[in-house]
């Protein structure tokens, strides 16, 4: 399975302020997707970046708020813009591959703080 | 949208056999079934996907019936460190990832 890393793995942020996340593949991946998990919570979906094209939101999610790039079949960012105390979460990438039975692998996620 | 229900909790003990039930009702034809692992401050770790019957692999077996409205995840002889959080989720990643939505997931707490 592919390795995937993010940074920063962990940050504490003032409200109003934006934080970009990275995320980096080992290898060429076809699919590329974001998750929020708050606290104690399941993941959910935020959108799936795709490859020089805007990404693809989720209900609930906007571009002014998440925009999200993927310049290339290894790298994605995430920001986080404009941010409040709601937005206090783990934020994950996960990839995958095309092809039938494909499952997605998980970065380790960033734990972001807003105060 | 292929919405998942599991037992919010299960608790066990070292050395048992541990069986998650997952109820799909409305699993759609392309949709696969996999289910993953979560421990504290790391991401979901993959364990399992299948599509029917039986798959088994070097750390747990997934059993599918054929109708495939729910599947169960048997964890052979579980020890203290499979305490995690286990999750169900069914869908066609590569066609409509927004459909392919996690569940509540299931706490497994292992005791000595």
């Amino acid at each position: 399975s592919a390795v995937i890393s993010q940074k920063p793995s962990r940050d504490i942020c003032q409200r109003g302020t934006s934080l970009t996340i990275q995320c980096q593949v080992d290898s060429q991946v076809t699919m590329m997707f974001w998750y929020r998990q708050q606290p104690g919570q399941s993941l959910t979906l935020i959108a799936t970046a795709n490859q020089g094209s805007e990404a693809t939101y989720e209900s609930g999610f906007v571009i002014d708020k998440f925009p999200i790039s993927r310049p290339n079949l290894t790298f994605s960012t995430l920001t986080v813009s404009n941010m409040s105390p709601e937005d206090s979460s783990i934020y994950l990438c996960s990839v995958a591959r095309t092809g039938v039975d494909q499952p997605q692998h998980f970065g380790d996620g960033t734990r972001l703080s807003i105060l | 949208l292929a919405k998942t229900t599991q037992p919010i909790s299960m608790d066990s003990y070292e050395g048992q056999e541990v069986n998650i039930t997952c109820s799909h009702n409305n699993i759609a034809t392309n949709d696969y079934i996999t289910w993953y692992q979560q421990f504290p401050s790391q991401g979901p770790r993959f364990i399992i996907q299948g599509y029917k019957t039986k798959v088994t692999n070097e750390v747990a077996s997934l059993f599918i019936p054929a109708d495939r409205k729910s599947s169960t995840l048997s964890l052979p002889r579980v020890s203290l460190s499979d305490t995690a959080v286990y999750y169900c989720l069914v869908g066609d990643i590569n066609t409509n990832a927004g459909k392919s939505t996690f569940g509540d997931g299931t706490t497994l707490t292992v005791k000595p």
